[in-house]
């Protein structure tokens, strides 16, 4: 079945204990995003990638780092967790054979984080 | 950057009435598309739409691309109890990668 996985799906840690939110895509997709999701705010992207060792800044990039080593995977690392990063989480990927303006996004279920 | 603004922000309704919300951009938008969030899940693609001024219906959903290229609409007509969820717009930012989303729209159904 064609999907987007994250791990965990729920998550409570402390300021400051460094974690990792992973994504993986079986679909063989070139784009893959982070996504933030508050309340009234809507979702902002935090980090792309476009391919394999190719990422870059989306709208909210401070505070987290992603690495695209494979295709298939792009964790999000957050080195050094604050309470204002308590947030829902969503990993998406996308083809980009026919242009980022034709194709649409897969989305995983989504990781709730909670940092005290 | 570019925003996407929705409104409203949340709206409650009866079973079987007719739904409209709204998306507006600071900015040109050459592909809007409206996505639906079911509680506890990641967004689902609805419609996608490409020119200027086009309407798309998906069953009983419908949504238009603004002829500024600045706005488009989600219509739901007769609404059942499953529509609810948050509904967002979105498309790619102009000359780079980014996907953007808007600020979604909260919509519950009374039954």
């Amino acid at each position: 079945e064609a999907q987007v996985t994250q791990n965990p799906r729920y998550l409570i840690t402390v300021t400051g204990k460094k974690l990792t939110v992973t994504c993986s895509q079986n679909m063989n997709h070139e784009y893959m995003s982070w996504y933030r999701q508050d309340p009234g705010l809507g979702l902002r992207q935090i980090y792309y990638s476009m391919n394999v060792e190719v990422t870059d800044k989306g709208d909210v990039p401070e505070g987290y780092k992603v690495s695209r080593k494979e295709k298939r995977n792009f964790p999000l690392i957050l080195e050094s967790p604050s309470p204002n990063q308590t947030s829902l989480y969503f990993c998406a990927s996308s083809p980009l054979a026919g242009g980022l303006s034709n194709e649409k996004l897969f989305f995983g279920s989504g990781t709730q984080l909670s940092v005290l | 950057g570019q925003q996407l603004n929705q409104s409203p922000q949340s709206m409650f309704i009866q079973e079987g009435e007719d739904v409209s919300m709204n998306c507006t951009s600071s900015s040109i938008f050459n592909t809007w598309l409206w996505y639906k969030q079911d509680p506890g899940e990641g967004p689902v693609l609805l419609i996608a739409l490409y020119k200027a001024g086009e309407l798309t219906s998906n069953g009983r959903l419908t949504a238009q691309f603004g002829i500024t290229r600045k706005d488009s609409f989600l219509n739901i007509s007769a609404s059942i109890p499953s529509d609810v969820g948050i509904y967002f717009c979105a498309g790619p930012g102009s000359g780079t990668y980014k996907y953007i989303f808007g600020t979604g729209t909260r919509l519950k159904v009374l039954a």
